[in-house]
This record gives structure tokens, sequence and C-alpha cells, in this order.
């Protein structure tokens, strides 16, 4: 079965920096999915950023982008130039063509101002 | 366009007694999937309709059920209630059923049992 794992609860990191959250996962797939996606505290669960794992290129939003390493199985979520508004919890999930959706325990991101 | 809409917002249930839960998905989303998140088990997937069908079910309980209308509106039953269904319920919604698609996810519903 494949698993989605966030080894860090929680981490902490200064408005303005930069600050990477990691995630990995098992599976013996070659066609997958990958999402981060974000809870701000009481409000409603947002996609962040989406990698296929046919593409060897990292995606890329704005601010967001990811480190995709396929024969790893890893994919970390780098958030550049913090901001208040980043505090959240953050979910990586994982998602094939012939299964449901797999979220980590999430990690709880804070600013500090 | 307005977004996933869930209700109720919060409920209070006693042990035994049973509760539905309502989802509105967004206009022209056909697919609605229902996870349960405690501060203990994260996300867990419960299922997922589409077309009226569930196409796809996690490892809960068969007291947890479901449904979706033709509208695509979804409802989501949990029968004989126990402290550990104290959770939130979060409902989300896609065009369709492939994997590489976004879901939006609605506010929740926070349920607690007593």
């Amino acid at each position: 079965a494949q698993t989605v794992t966030q080894s860090q609860p929680e981490m902490s990191v200064q408005e303005a920096e930069t600050v990477t959250l990691s995630c990995t996962y098992d599976t013996s797939e070659s066609d997958y999915y990958l999402f981060w996606y974000k809870q701000p505290p009481s409000r409603q669960m947002i996609l962040v950023i989406r990698q296929e794992a046919y593409k060897q290129q990292n995606a890329t939003e704005n601010r967001f982008s990811v480190n995709f390493q396929k024969a790893a199985k890893s994919f970390s979520l780098k958030i550049s130039d913090s901001q208040l508004g980043d505090a959240a919890m953050y979910f990586c999930a994982y998602v094939n063509r012939d299964d449901k959706i797999i979220f980590g325990k999430g990690t709880r991101l804070h600013i500090l101002p | 366009k307005a977004g996933v809409t869930q209700t109720p917002r919060y409920l209070i249930k006693t042990r035994g007694q049973q509760v539905t839960l309502s989802c509105s998905p967004i206009s022209g989303h056909r697919s609605v999937s229902w996870y349960q998140q405690t501060p203990g088990q994260g996300l867990q997937f419960l299922f997922e309709y589409f077309s009226e069908t569930q196409r796809n079910k996690g490892n809960f309980p068969g007291r947890f059920s479901g449904r979706q209308f033709s509208n695509s509106r979804s409802e989501m039953n949990v029968s004989t209630l126990e402290l550990g269904d104290s959770a939130l319920y979060l409902c989300a919604s896609s065009v369709t059923r492939l994997p590489q698609e976004t879901q939006y996810f609605g506010p929740g519903t926070r349920l607690l049992v007593l």
C-alpha cells in the first residue's frame, strides 16, 4: 500500500526567509501525481502546487517550488520569501490512476515576524 | 462561482445517535470525496462519489455511508456514533475523476460526539 510521510510535525521560519517542508512516499507505481495542499487556521484547504511523476522538471508556482526526486521518492516544498499568510498546516498528497488520494499527516508551519 | 459548501458547520451528538452531513460541490463538478480529519490520524479518505455511484472507499466501518444525488450534491451518514467519530469532516469536489485534478475543499463540518 502506498504511504506518505511528513517527518516534520511543526516548523518555524522567520518572515522573508526560505523554508523547506519534506515529504517522502512509498509506491511501486510509475505513473502518479503529487500535491501540496495548504490548510490555513479556520480556513478551507487549497491546492498549493502539483507535480506529475512523468515530468522531470520541478513544478513552480510563484514563491512555491518543489524538489521532486523520483528515485528517492521525495517531494519537498520550498517556500521562498515567507509571508505571514503562509502560516498554515501543509499536507503532502499522493494519487495514482487506480487509487484514492493519500495524505501525509501534515506539517504545521509558523511564520515568525 | 460559489465554492464547496458544507452543512451544518458544527454539530454535537451523543453516542449511539446517527448524523447526516451535506456537501454541495462547485457547479459543474461531478466528483465528490469525503475525508475525516483528526489530530491523531490526520486526513483519511472516506469515499468518493461520481455520477451518483460510489467509486472508491477508504478503510472505515460500514457505519459510514454516503450517497450522491443527480445534481452532484452528496450526503454522508454515520450511524451509531462513537466518541472516536469526533472529527472535522471535509468534502472536496472536482470536475471529473482524473487523478491529476485539483480537489476543491469545503470548510468542513466539525462533529463532536459526547
